[in-house]
Order: C-alpha cells, then structure tokens, then sequence
C-alpha cells in the first residue's frame, strides 16, 4: 500500500540553526509531491509542492524542498528557521493517475526556540 | 476571503449518539474531502465527493456516512460513535482544474465521545 513516512516527530532547534525534514513515500509511479503546514491555532495549509519540472522546489517563508526520484524522498529544508516557524509539518503525496487521494505523513512537530 | 468552514470546531457526544459535522466552501471546488486525524498520526482520507460523485475508501467504516447537497456543503454523518471515532475531522477542497490537487482545509472539527 502507498505511504509516507515522516524520519522525525519531533524538532526543538535555535533560531537561525538550518533546518532539513526527511519525507519518503512508497510508490513507485509518478507522483505529485506537497508539504503542508500547521501553525498553532491555524488549519493545515500548503506550504510548497511539486508536479514536475525542476526537482528543486520553493515555497513560502524561504522553505524549499528538494525531489529525489531514485531514493523515493522530498525532504524539507530551510537555511535559517525562525520562531515563526513553530509548526506541524506534513509530507503528502499523491498518485498522478488522475484520482484525488492524497495520502499523508504523521506529521513532524517543529519547535524553535527564540 | 475564500475559505472553507467547518462547524462546530468542537462536538462532544455520548457513546452511540449520531453526530453530523459540516463544511462549507466559497471556492467554488468541485471536489470535497473529509479526513479523519487522530493524535500524533497522519490525517486519514475517509471519502470524497467529486461533483455529486461520492468515493469511499475501502477501509471507511461503515458507520461513517456523507452527504453533499450542492456544491458548497458537505456533511459527515457518524451513526453510533464509538470512543475510538474521537478525532479531529478535516474538511478539504481542492479544483479538478488545479493541476497538482492543491487541498485547501479547514479549521477541523474535534470530535470528543464520552
């Protein structure tokens, strides 16, 4: 069955250390490729995705991710976190076969320390 | 601003007793989505409505129920919870003309059975 996993649950860094979150799904087709975001008190919302194209994606607030099709991951990346980005992060893929599934991670709870 | 609305944020009820929660969307998506979270997991895709196309997935309960009477409401009606339905219930939008199958969430619903 298709899945995600998430490497980590939980992430306590200092402002201004980089940040890198690990994501790898199990299928094996063509794939789009999301990160969500939770902030405290806020509803999950999109925070980068990819469908194609350059493998290196950006997003909002400085976040990237990087497309690795051989080793099945997309992980996260950030090159200076801030206390605003305390947050549940979750890693989602879905199937480009034309349905509407997106399966999620369990999520990764960041927390920076000011 | 666009968005999509789920009511009541928080429902508690008694085991056994139905439960109906609510979404409402102004974006004009034609596909619906209810995804059910339980704490520290990934958000669990329950079914969705594309159109007035319903799609369950092969491991919903039975127990779980959905109804969309026009395009901008969807409901997710729980016939007898139990005390393992308590969790946070997600309402999601997304437009079949989007491409990637951007979802746009909620606020949740947090279901508490005593």
């Amino acid at each position: 069955a298709q899945s995600v996993s998430q490497h980590n649950h939980h992430v306590i860094l200092s402002e201004a250390a980089s940040l890198e979150l690990g994501c790898n799904y199990s299928y094996g087709g063509t794939v789009n490729l999301f990160w969500y975001v939770q902030y405290p008190g806020q509803h999950l919302q999109l925070l980068l995705k990819y469908f194609s194209g350059d493998p290196l994606v950006k997003g909002i607030k400085g976040f990237e991710a990087e497309f690795i099709k051989s080793k099945f991951s997309f992980n996260l990346r950030k090159p200076s976190v801030q206390w605003s980005d305390t947050a549940e992060y979750f890693c989602a893929v879905r199937k480009n076969t034309g349905g509407f599934k997106t399966i999620f991670g369990a999520g990764t709870r960041l927390f920076v320390k000011a | 601003d666009a968005m999509v609305i789920q009511n009541p944020r928080y429902q508690v009820t008694q085991f056994g007793k139905p439960v109906t929660l609510s979404c409402s969307q102004t974006l004009n998506h034609n596909v619906m989505y209810w995804y059910q979270q339980k704490s520290s997991q990934a958000p669990k895709l329950l079914f969705h409505y594309y159109d007035k196309d319903f799609n369950n997935e092969a491991d919903t309960p039975d127990n779980f129920q959905s109804r969309r009477p026009n395009t901008s409401f969807c409901f997710l009606d729980i016939r007898s919870p139990g005390l393992g339905d308590a969790a946070m219930y997600l309402c999601a939008t997304s437009s079949r003309n989007s491409g990637a199958n951007v979802l746009t969430f909620g606020a949740g619903s947090r279901l508490t059975v005593l």
